[in-house]
């Protein structure tokens, strides 16, 4: 089954909204979580890590203001998208490492929620 | 640095018919391999991992990939499509020590009736 779940699946909002998506680890306490952003026809881009109880590590390019990142507890992180704009449509997905998580073990796959598509109108 | 190329952006088969999605990869120590599948809007799902045991890894579906180190390769095989597994298909490399995940740009993968 599932072990992570990702909540809304689909988001249809004005521009100018904010948007929280939810990324749950059902199975495991993961202290890290990622997120990435997916254009269409394209692949993952990892947008930010998200560390509980501290401060999320962003990528390179990815507007820390713009997409908020909360890892309030060991088995939820949220991404909020705020004063969304069209260009901020896309797929979001989330993921957390195997049962090592936390050492984010070499060999451990990752598991990935089934993802949010946001459409900002 | 690591980096991961999947050599042909769509693949086209006919149902009953082999698929062979291509992967190379670039990484300065023994990398950790995987391929995932995509179907349309959804999350990903993992088919196989290479972890440096068997070069030769069995997936779940039918499909399967050899690592070979001499190539830099890691290509994803069926001896048989179904159309259901028509999906958006990524080779991914796990980093040093496996805290980024980096991925190919994806392989779509048509199979025709």
């Amino acid at each position: 089954g599932a072990v992570v779940s990702q909540h809304p699946s689909w988001v249809i909002c004005k521009s100018g909204t904010s948007v929280k998506i939810e990324c749950r680890s059902l199975d495991f306490q993961a202290t890290t979580m990622f997120w990435y952003r997916q254009f269409p026809k394209q692949s993952l881009m990892l947008m930010a890590t998200s560390n509980e109880g501290s401060k999320a590590t962003y990528e390179q390019g990815v507007e820390k203001d713009k997409f908020l990142i909360n890892h309030a507890s060991l088995t939820l992180s949220t991404l909020t998208v705020t004063s969304a704009h069209p260009e901020d449509s896309s797929f979001y997905i989330c993921s957390r490492g195997g049962v090592l998580a936390d050492i984010a073990a070499t060999n451990q796959p990752q598991h990935f929620g089934d993802g949010t598509r946001l459409s900002i109108l | 640095a690591q980096s991961v190329t999947q050599l042909d952006s769509h693949v086209s088969v006919s149902e009953g018919t082999p698929v062979l999605l291509r992967c190379n990869y670039s990484s300065s120590y023994s990398p950790s391999l995987f391929w995932y599948v995509q179907h349309p809007n959804k999350g990903l799902q993992l088919l196989l991992k290479y972890t440096s045991a068997a070069t030769l890894v069995k997936g779940i579906n039918g499909f399967e990939a050899e690592f070979k180190k001499s190539e830099t390769s890691f290509h994803l095989t069926k001896p048989s499509a179904h159309m259901s597994d028509a999906a958006e298909y990524f080779c991914v490399v796990r980093s040093t020590g496996g805290f980024k995940t980096i991925f190919g740009a994806g392989t779509r993968l048509f199979v025709k009736a």
